[in-house]
């Protein structure tokens, strides 16, 4: 069975100041790791994808396997990053694959 | 850019009635899916459609649900005898391949 937990419901960090948003997940092969991002009253938007290893606003996520993390970092928060995080997992194996999220952390930065 | 619609945006029901949820997928994807989220709760898969047929399906998706693309441009959600534990919002989502396009939502209200 496939799972991804994120330990921290609420985050609270002051503007300027690094954040990490925690993922792990578990899953018994390689799976595709994701973070969505759902911003006040939008829709889920894709953030990050580990095969990709870009950043995206100023954002970043690597795929620890020995730990089964998927850890998101921005060295810097801003106020408009406040939105709701999720994380999802893609096990391999065909496209039409389902996505299983985490339970979403609600990152706010204060000014 | 193109995105994926849903409608309507909420949907109030009374117990038993039967109601269908309605998406328009990013027109040039082949597969689409649907989720939901109860209120405080995660973001659950409940099925995966490719090539006219359900490619994968949760333990959610009961004989209560059923899925439809019935141009070629809609893609539906039907729930034929709704629970009181169904209100949620129901999310579409649509990809060509890799990445999952998600719509704003349908919140439904069974009553």
């Amino acid at each position: 069975a496939q799972r991804v937990t994120q330990p921290e419901k609420l985050l609270s960090v002051f503007k300027g100041a690094p954040v990490e948003l925690k993922c792990n997940y578990s899953y018994s092969g390689s799976p595709e790791l994701f973070w969505y991002v759902q911003y006040s009253r939008q829709r889920l938007q894709l953030l990050l994808r580990h095969i990709s290893r870009e950043s995206i606003k100023g954002f970043t996520a690597d795929l620890n396997k020995g730990e089964t993390s998927f850890h998101l970092k921005k060295p810097f928060a801003q106020e408009e990053d406040s939105a709701m995080y999720y994380c999802a997992l893609r096990g391999k194996g065909g496209s039409a694959r389902q996505l299983t999220f985490g339970s979403g952390t609600q990152l706010t930065v204060l000014p | 850019e193109p995105e994926v619609t849903q409608t309507p945006s909420h949907q109030v029901t009374q117990m038993g009635q039967e109601v269908i949820l309605r998406c328009v997928p990013i027109s040039n994807h082949l597969y689409f899916y649907w989720y939901r989220q109860i209120l405080g709760q995660k973001v659950e898969f409940l099925v995966s459609f490719y090539n006219n047929e359900i490619s994968e399906k949760s333990e959610i998706f009961d004989d209560q649900f059923s899925v439809e693309r019935p141009d070629g441009s809609n893609f539906t959600l039907k729930i034929r005898s709704t629970k009181l534990e169904d209100s949620a919002m129901y999310f579409c989502a649509s990809s060509a391949g890799d990445t999952q396009y998600f719509g704003p939502g349908t919140r439904l209200t069974v009553l």
